[in-house]
């Protein structure tokens, strides 16, 4: 088992920046992956090993992996971030999910 | 466009068996895997095993061994997955979900996920 810790919630100032951590033993040795779940919608990739766009992603998304934690930073955040956020790595041939951190934007 | 599109709602009583399929359109299903993840109310995602649709290979959480399936049927790009033995806190939304990876990199990303569908095990 691979244990991810993410604060249950955050808020942010519209327009200001959020960063969002996902803690793990040495995780910057892994690839991490966040998602942004809306209500009543599917999860969304968002960011893939550590710090890598998908396409579609604004840039205002970025990522880093560093030590025992990586994190999911969003710049001048906007009303339509507001959702849950999960980071995922792989770990013995399972996929482990963090807590998930409800981000709001005030 | 890549789109995954699940079966719709079930519910079921407890101890019986649940079967939901992922239908792949956009690309070529067997070049991808296939993951489950599911979302019990009030929880954080959890995975719930993968196949890889072109060779059948199949791997579960050891929590689900024995009770799970989950089988692909590449002519009409779709995956079923069979849960057996329903507990009430099996109820949650499963997502299907395409696995993607890159050369020399180990494990997925997933990426799209289909739209969810609802199982709730009741008596």
């Amino acid at each position: 088992s691979y244990d991810l810790t993410q604060s249950l919630s955050l808020s942010v100032a519209l327009g200001q920046t959020a960063r969002i951590t996902c803690g793990g033993n040495n995780i910057a040795s892994k690839n991490v992956h966040w998602y942004q779940r809306k209500p009543g919608q599917a999860p969304v990739l968002v960011m893939y090993r550590d710090g890598n766009r998908p396409s579609g992603i604004t840039e205002r998304f970025s990522g880093s992996n560093w030590r025992n934690t990586a994190t999911l930073t969003i710049s001048r955040a906007q009303a339509g971030d507001e959702a849950d956020y999960y980071c995922q790595v792989w770990d013995s041939n399972i996929w482990f999910f963090g807590g998930g951190t409800k981000l709001t934007v005030l | 466009q890549v789109r995954l599109v699940q079966s719709g709602a079930e519910m079921k009583r407890p101890g019986a068996s649940v079967t939901i399929s992922c239908k792949g359109f956009g690309y070529t299903f067997t070049d991808y895997p296939l993951h489950w993840v599911r979302q019990a109310p009030g929880q954080s995602l959890e995975w719930v095993g993968w196949i890889v649709a072109g060779h059948g290979n199949t791997t579960f959480p050891k929590k689900f061994q024995g009770r799970i399936a989950i089988t692909s049927d590449s002519f009409a790009s779709t995956v079923n997955m069979e849960l057996r033995s329903l507990r009430s806190d099996d109820t949650a939304i499963y997502y299907c979900a395409r696995g993607l990876s890159a050369p020399g990199i180990g494990g997925n990303w997933f990426a799209p996920w289909g739209q969810g569908t609802l199982v709730t095990v009741s008596s």
